[in-house]
């Protein structure tokens, strides 16, 4: 089946750790994103990127890192520096951003 | 980048109701119009989205018209069901570039 998946659904994190956020498609898409989601709340654009080995800051990249080393995969590295990273967290990817973007199903993290 | 403003942020109408969510733009580049829906707990998924050269679009219960020169655009639900309950999202997007939601709709379906 063709699809995009993130890993885990849950994640805890002491604070002062870092922590990657898995995102895999296998739908062959360019572009990929990833968007945090507070309750209540709308999607913010952290990151994305167009195409392999390229990647652009999104409204709220200060925290987070991430690399598109294969065309495949997207992780999202959440920083110690990022000040209040409990968050739902969304990955999409598309063709190109003029066609419908697909979404995982999200992973929830927590800071303990 | 784009701005979009969406609204109302919650709306809540009787089963059987036509529900309507008005987005702005600001970017006249943009020329891609989805719209999204969130189930609590899950990614959004797209229910229908117009293109720039169209007005309006349908898609049996749902519709979406897009006004260019005013740089807006609704989404219209006709004779809801408890189970179009969600979260709906709109977004307008130029070629390559990201991707920029609104803040959201939280639609109820009052049975």
């Amino acid at each position: 089946d063709g699809g995009i998946t993130q890993s885990p659904k849950y994640l805890f994190r002491k604070e002062g750790q870092n922590v990657t956020l898995s995102c895999e498609q296998n739908l062959n898409h360019d572009a990929m994103y990833w968007y945090r989601q507070d309750p209540g709340q709308g999607l913010r654009l952290i990151y994305y990127s167009q195409i392999v080995n390229d990647f652009q800051k999104g409204d709220i990249a200060e925290g987070y890192s991430v690399s598109r080393e294969k065309k495949e995969s997207f992780p999202l590295t959440v920083t110690s520096a990022q000040k209040n990273p409990t968050a739902f967290y969304l990955c999409a990817s598309s063709i190109d951003s003029n066609t419908e973007a697909f979404f995982g199903q999200g992973t929830r993290l927590t800071v303990v | 980048g784009e701005n979009v403003e969406q609204h109302p942020s919650t709306l809540s109408v009787q089963e059987g109701d036509s529900a309507v969510i008005k987005c702005t733009y600001s970017d006249s580049a943009s020329n891609y119009f989805p719209w999204y829906k969130q189930e609590l707990g899950k990614g959004p998924q797209l229910i229908i989205d117009i293109r720039s050269n169209v007005g309006e679009k349908k898609d049996q219960r749902i519709a979406v018209t897009l006004n260019k020169t005013a740089k807006h655009f609704s989404l219209h639900i006709t004779e809801t069901q408890p189970e179009d309950s969600a979260v709906y999202f709109c977004a307008a997007i130029r070629d390559n570039n990201d991707m920029r939601f609104g803040a959201g709709t939280r639609l109820t379906v009052k049975p």
